[in-house]
C-alpha cells in the first residue's frame, strides 16, 4: 500500500538557520503531495501542496518540489524562526479515488533564539 | 478552503463511557473523513463519512465501536463507544470541499483522556 516515509525527528535549529525536513514516499500511481503543520496546542493545517512531478508547493517561506524520480517531497525553509516551531507531516492521496490521505509520522521542530 | 468547528475541544472520560464528538463545517461538503491522533503518533483514518450512504471504515476500526453519523452536508458525529484508556487520542474530522482530489481542510480536534 501506499506509504510516506518521514526524517526522524525532534529536529532544533537556531533561527535564521537553513531547514530541510525529508519526505519519500511509496505509492503506485500518481498521488498528491502535502505538507501539513501542527502547532502546539492546534489542529493541522495545510502548509503546502504539489499534485503532478515537477511542481513546487510554497507558503510562508517554506519550499517542497515533487520529485517523480526520487519519490520525494522535502521540505526545505532558507532562514527558520522561532514561530515556525511546530510539527510537520508529510502525506500523500491515493489516486485510486478514495482520497484517504496517509501521513508520515510527523517530525518535530524546534527553533530556538 | 472551509472552517471547521469540533465540539468538545477536550474531554476526560472514564472506562466503559461514550463519548459523541461533534464536526460542523461552514459549508456543504460531500466528504467528511474521521481520524485519530495517539500520543506522540502520525494521523490514522478511521473512517469517510458521506452524505446518505454508510460510513467506510478502514481496517482495525468496526462500526460498533466508532458509530458515526452524516445528517447533511455540514454535520457529522463520531461516537467513541465502551471507552478504554488506549482510546486516549485526538480526534480530527477533515473536509475536502473541492471534491476529489482535492485538499482536506481539517478541525481543531477533540482531546480525548481516559481513565
Amino acid at each position: 500500500g501506499n506509504s510516506v516515509t518521514q526524517m526522524e525527528g525532534p529536529v532544533t535549529l537556531s533561527e535564521e538557520a537553513f531547514l530541510t525536513i525529508n519526505c519519500t514516499y511509496t505509492a503506485t500511481g500518481y498521488p498528491s503531495l502535502f505538507w501539513y503543520v501542527q502547532y502546539p496546542g492546534e489542529g493541522l493545517q495545510l502548509l503546502l501542496k504539489a499534485t503532478k512531478a515537477d511542481d513546487k508547493g510554497s507558503n510562508k517561506g517554506f519550499e517542497a518540489t515533487y520529485r517523480k524520480e526520487t519519490t520525494s517531497f522535502h521540505l526545505e525553509k532558507g532562514s527558520v524562526q522561532v514561530s515556525d516551531s511546530a510539527v510537520y507531516f508529510c502525506a500523500l492521496t491515493d489516486q485510486g479515488g478514495s482520497e484517504k490521505l496517509v501521513f508520515g509520522k510527523g517530525t518535530k521542530l524546534t527553533v530556538n533564539p | 478552503s472551509a472552517v471547521i468547528s469540533q465540539k468538545p475541544s477536550r474531554d476526560i472520560c472514564q472506562r466503559g463511557t461514550s463519548l459523541t464528538i461533534q464536526c460542523q463545517v461552514d459549508s456543504q461538503v460531500t466528504m467528511m473523513f474521521w481520524y485519530r491522533q495517539q500520543p506522540g503518533q502520525s494521523l490514522t483514518l478511521i473512517a469517510t463519512a458521506n452524505q446518505g450512504s454508510e460510513a467506510t471504515y478502514e481496517s482495525g476500526f468496526v462500526i460498533d465501536k466508532f458509530p458515526i453519523s452524516r445528517p447533511n452536508l455540514t454535520f457529522s458525529t463520531l461516537t467513541v463507544s465502551n471507552m478504554s484508556p488506549e482510546d486516549s487520542s485526538i480526534y480530527l474530522c477533515s473536509v475536502e470541499p473541492g471534491g476529489a482530489r482535492e485538499t482536506q481542510y481539517f478541525g481543531p480536534g477533540t482531546r480525548l483522556l481516559v481513565l
